[in-house]
């Protein structure tokens, strides 16, 4: 079956410093990757994506791979900001499918 | 962009009780919702589909008559939770999936409401 696993937190990072969430993943089919950001008192929005292999989905400073020999979609920050602050999801998403998350990282940077 | 808003976002209720949450997509049209529930420390799980005008469609395992699904326009669903017990307490998080977007691509994303911490005493 499908599933999301996701590092597990929380995650205290100071200002500037590289961050890396990972997330691997198990789908039986060819799925599309996501992480998603929640910021305080907000809902679920979408930071990035890649629907396919060897694609790198990329926002606000924020990387992932696609990575089918690994089946990882690691999430990476050369360089931190307190606004970055919040809980992130990596989901997977097969053609016609539901969503599938993991348990999501909390992350705290501090000045 | 779209904007999905979720009402309450915190509901404390005695056991027995029924609780309604709200889910409106504020500026489009939803012709499909989802709503998930998080348990601390697991995943956000999807515990059904709610489709404009038709039944809603149950994840094995989540009781539908205990989760009562409505969505009765193109901007609102609503998920009543009857009889209440403290095991429902949990984090309960709506999305919705705007008109005449596909099912095809892989890149289909949804909005995310900001989710309703319901705690049962």
């Amino acid at each position: 079956g499908n599933s999301v696993t996701q590092m597990e937190g929380p995650v205290t990072l100071s200002e500037e410093a590289f961050l890396t969430i990972n997330c691997t993943y198990t789908a039986t089919g060819y799925p599309s990757l996501f992480w998603y950001v929640q910021y305080p008192g907000e809902g679920l929005q979408l930071l990035l994506k890649a629907t396919k292999a060897d694609d790198k989905g990329s926002n606000k400073g924020f990387e992932a791979t696609y990575r089918k020999e690994t089946t990882s979609f690691h999430l990476e920050k050369g360089s931190v900001q307190v606004s970055d602050s919040a809980v992130y999801f990596c989901a997977l998403r097969e053609i016609g499918n539901q969503f599938y998350f993991g348990t999501g990282t909390s992350l705290t940077v501090i000045p | 962009g779209a904007v999905v808003s979720q009402h309450p976002s915190w509901v404390i209720c005695k056991s027995g009780t029924s609780v309604k949450i709200e889910c409106r997509s504020l500026d489009f049209q939803a012709t499909t919702m989802f709503w998930y529930r998080q348990f601390p420390k697991q995943s956000l799980m999807l515990m059904a589909t709610s489709n404009e005008g038709s039944k809603a469609t149950y994840e094995q395992g989540v009781e539908k008559d205990k989760f009562l699904i409505n969505h009765a326009s193109l901007t609102l669903s609503t998920l009543t939770v009857t009889s209440a017990h403290p095991e429902d307490s949990s984090f309960y998080i709506c999305s919705a999936r705007a008109f005449g977007e596909g099912t095809s691509s892989g890149a289909n994303v949804l909005t995310f409401g900001a989710g309703s911490r319901l705690t049962v005493l």
